[in-house]
This record gives C-alpha cells, structure tokens and sequence, in this order.
C-alpha cells in the first residue's frame, strides 16, 4: 500500500504570493506520475485541479502547475487569489488502494 | 453535463446496515471506460476511497473496510449503490460518489467529476 505524506499541514500566505505544496509517496508510484491533486472548500465537494502529475484538468486555471515522479510531487500556485485558500490533497492511482494524502490547509495570512 | 447525486438516510444505528445509491445523469455507467465510485470523508478529516464499480460488475475496494462493502450497478436506473455492513460511530462521515477512469482503456483513476455528498450520522 502507498501512504501518501502532505507538507506542510497548514501553510499561511497572503493573497499574490507564491504557494508550494508537497506530497511524498512511501514507495515510488506506478509510472512515476500517476498522482492528482484536488481542491476542497468548506462545505463542497473536492475538485480535480492536476492529473498525470502536472496536467491540469479542464477549466483549472494556469496559476495551478503541478510537477515531480516516483515519490516526491509537488503542487504549486503561483500568484494566490482569494477563492484559493482551502484544503488540498494529493491521491495515487498508480496501485490499489486508491490512497490520498492527510491534506495541506492554505490559509489567509 | 455529467452529474452525480448520492441519497439515502443521514442516520443509520449502530451494527446496522449503511446503503446508499449515487445516480448519475449525462452518461450512461454501461457505457465502460470508466468505473464508479465511493469516497467518504470523517467530520474534520481526509478523504478515504471506499471501492469501485465497473459496468460489468466487477468491484475492488479498499482492504480497511474488510468484508463490510458491497457496491453494485442499476443499469436500468443508471445508479451505484454502496451498503457497509455492521456500522460503528467511526463509520460517520460525508459520503461521496464519484466516476474514475479504467486504465485498461487508457484512462487514469483520478477522481472527477464528484457529486455533493451526503452526510451520515452513525448513532443509536
């Protein structure tokens, strides 16, 4: 089984900074990339930003970039804009179970 | 517009059976490609995938759940269903559905789209 390890657990910045996130695997992932990442809001359910590592899904905009293989990721946004600040989590879907990360809270400075 | 709903009752007694149906509307889940699934997520918590479903029946699911899952197809009404056996208060949670792809057909098992959730309560 894959754990999946989030850093750091809570990341306070101030909107138009830059935010990187991490995700480390216990063991590298099948094909290296086979990892997403999502966006959860209070009270919504997550949404899809990245798949394939760094492939962003339909509508996501371009200030989400995501990036790494085998066992380190990484999820990166770029300038933050307000509706950015939420939980996110990184999944693999390289081997069963379909784990995810614990999350990472990006809080408002 | 592929759309996903779960339903089912927000209060199930514990050691008593949780079942819940997912419909989907804007694809057809006999269509294959892709499984259908269920994620639930503790109060405060991370998000859990709990099991799978394929157009044909064939199901894997998460191995912390043990024999406790059972996720079947309606295709005549174009729903999946969960129902977790011998519930305990740690079965408490928001209880989502969603669609995956099958990677025999080249397509990744992330999770999109997602529907709601339902809340569930376990409690006498």
């Amino acid at each position: 089984e894959i754990v999946l390890t989030q850093s750091p657990g809570t990341l306070s910045l101030s909107p138009g900074e830059r935010a990187t996130l991490s995700c480390r695997a216990s063991q590298r992932i099948s094909s290296s990339t086979y990892l997403a990442w999502y966006q959860q809001k209070p009270g919504q359910a997550p949404r899809l930003l990245i798949y394939g590592a760094s492939i962003r899904a339909t509508g996501i905009p371009d200030r989400f970039s995501g990036s790494g293989s085998g066992t380190d990721f990484t999820l990166t946004i770029s300038r933050l804009e307000p509706e950015d600040f939420a939980v996110y989590y990184c999944q693999q879907y390289g081997g069963s179970p379909l784990n995810f990360g614990q999350g990472t809270r990006l809080e408002i400075k | 517009q592929l759309q996903l709903l779960e339903s089912g009752p927000g209060l199930v007694k514990p050691s008593e059976t949780l079942s819940l149906t997912c419909t989907v509307s804007g694809a057809s889940i006999s269509s294959g490609s892709y499984f259908w699934a269920w994620i639930r997520q503790p109060p405060g918590k991370g998000l859990e995938w709990i099991g799978s479903v394929y157009y044909s029946g064939f199901t894997f699911h998460n191995p912390s759940l043990k024999s406790r899952v059972t996720i079947s197809l309606d295709t005549s009404k174009n729903q999946f269903s969960l129902r977790l056996t011998s519930v305990t208060a740690a079965d408490t949670a928001v209880y989502y559905c969603a669609r995956h792809g099958d990677p025999t057909a080249n397509l990744g098992r992330w999770f999109a789209p997602w529907g709601q959730g339902t809340p569930v309560t376990v409690s006498s």
